[in-house]
């Protein structure tokens, strides 16, 4: 079972970045790195993946260390709405037919303040 | 626009019965995934399936079934349901197959089921 690490909650101003850390130090090569948040009331959205070159997009950067056992979700400007549960996820880069599970851990929950 | 429609947003149900949450994609996605979300264990997978008529179980399938008899359609069967069945549920859908890029899946709102 694919295990990430993730802090139980943090907090952010808003207007400022929000860094979120996740520790995935068994990672193996062909496994990527997927983030997803929840909005309370909501089902999970995708935010953003990455194997191993730094990603961006329009909602957040993602910064993966070299030797990938680890990487940060960065929401550059932070808004009150992007109050949610954040999760981090390992999942192989390549279709596997029966092997295409999303497994979930418990998530940061990120809180937005003024 | 991408859809995971689940059935019910809220449902009541008494001990024992027999309880069907639907949900149904638009997407021709092969993969359909059913969680369970409770406070202070995330989401938990249930049951999955990745194509007609196939399923594999999740982490916590006990007290549950499924079925796919459409590419569109996964159902979550609670056979007899019971309290501790009481959750959020949330339905989600992903492109399948072999050897192309793996991708993102695309969840449902959840169903909130009430057993009583």
């Amino acid at each position: 079972d694919a295990k990430t690490t993730q802090p139980t909650s943090m907090d952010c101003a808003e207007g400022r970045a929000a860094n979120l850390p996740c520790n995935h130090s068994t990672i193996s090569g062909n496994e990527y790195v997927y983030w997803y948040r929840q909005i309370h009331s909501q089902g999970p959205q995708y935010i953003i993946h990455g194997l191993k070159n730094n990603e961006t997009n329009e909602m957040a950067s993602l910064i993966i260390t070299e030797d990938r056992k680890s990487s940060t979700l960065i929401l550059p400007h932070a808004t009150l709405r992007d109050t949610a549960v954040y999760y981090c996820i390992r999942r192989g880069g390549l279709l596997t037919g029966g092997g295409n599970k999303l497994t979930f851990g418990t998530g940061t929950q990120l809180k937005v303040e003024l | 626009d991408v859809k995971v429609t689940q059935s019910s947003r809220y449902l009541v149900k008494r001990t024992g019965e027999k309880v069907f949450l639907e949900c149904v994609q638009d997407m021709d996605h092969e993969n359909m995934f059913w969680y369970r979300q409770d406070p202070g264990l995330g989401l938990r997978l249930i049951y999955f399936s990745y194509d007609v008529k196939m399923k594999e179980k999740g982490d916590i399938p006990e007290g549950y079934s499924v079925s796919r008899e459409k590419k569109e359609r996964f159902s979550l069967i609670l056979e007899s349901a019971s309290t501790n069945q009481t959750s959020m549920y949330l339905c989600a859908s992903s492109f399948g197959g072999t050897g192309g890029p793996n991708t993102e899946a695309f969840f449902g709102q959840g169903t909130r089921l009430t057993v009583v």
